[in-house]
């Protein structure tokens, strides 16, 4: 069966640098698109990033562009967020989650398989 | 980016009633769009795609429908089972989109 585990998470202080990761299984990762959406606590869920089956496209929130890169290892059936410059406003759990169509790269579908999620606190 | 409001942002409803959230796009999006739900504490899950598709597992007194602009998520004869948060979410545009979220309670 499909599973995605978030791990990374934890509190960091405005300014500093976090890598989330999002390790696969149960699914052939190489051939699908993956995302990563966040929920602010208590809050609705805002999309942030995905990536295409072969890493050729990716795309990323207009208001996370520069502070947030999305990237994949296929050999490690790994996905990765990586937030620079992190704000209050960044606290939120954030889940992966698998797009429903294979080999997704120009365009994107919904989401069939999320993760648990990993909770951001930024916070001093 | 595309924006999707989503009403009402909560309701109450008895077992049994039909319950009815709708998502408006702020351009067309041709059926691009899926509804989840959330319960506490949980991923979110999908209930339908492609506008009207119902995923596998999920119960028949969910529908979606719409087209254009405009789309709808019908429950009916609404269980105790169905208390959650449901989700609108566009993905025509690359830079997809939720709605803000309808919170259903049970009477």
């Amino acid at each position: 069966q499909v599973q995605l585990v978030e791990s990374g998470g934890g509190v960091v202080q405005p300014g500093r640098s976090l890598r989330l990761s999002c390790v696969a299984s149960g699914f052939t990762f190489s051939s699908y698109a993956m995302h990563w959406v966040r929920q602010a606590p208590g809050k609705g869920l805002e999309w942030v990033a995905v990536i295409a089956y072969d890493g050729g496209n990716k795309f990323v929130a207009d208001s996370l562009k520069g502070r947030f890169t999305i990237s994949r290892d296929d050999s490690k059936n790994t996905l990765y967020l990586q937030m620079n410059s992190l704000r209050s406003e960044d606290t939120a759990t954030y889940f992966c989650a698998k797009d429903f169509r294979v080999y997704s790269s120009g365009s994107f579908q919904n989401f069939d398989h999320w993760g648990q999620g990993a909770l951001v606190t930024v916070s001093s | 980016d595309i924006q999707m409001t989503q009403s009402p942002s909560s309701l109450s409803a008895s077992v049994g009633d039909r319950v009815t959230i709708t998502c408006r796009a702020s351009r067309v999006i041709a059926n691009s769009l899926a509804w989840y739900q959330q319960k506490p504490g949980k991923a979110p899950k999908l209930l339908v795609y492609v506008a009207s598709r119902l995923e596998s597992g999920v119960p028949s007194r969910f529908s979606g429908s719409g087209s254009g602009a405009d789309y709808t998520l019908t429950i009916n004869n609404l269980q105790p089972e169905d208390s959650a948060t449901y989700y609108c979410h566009q993905y025509y545009s690359p830079l997809q989109t939720f709605g803000q979220g309808t919170k259903v309670e049970i009477k």
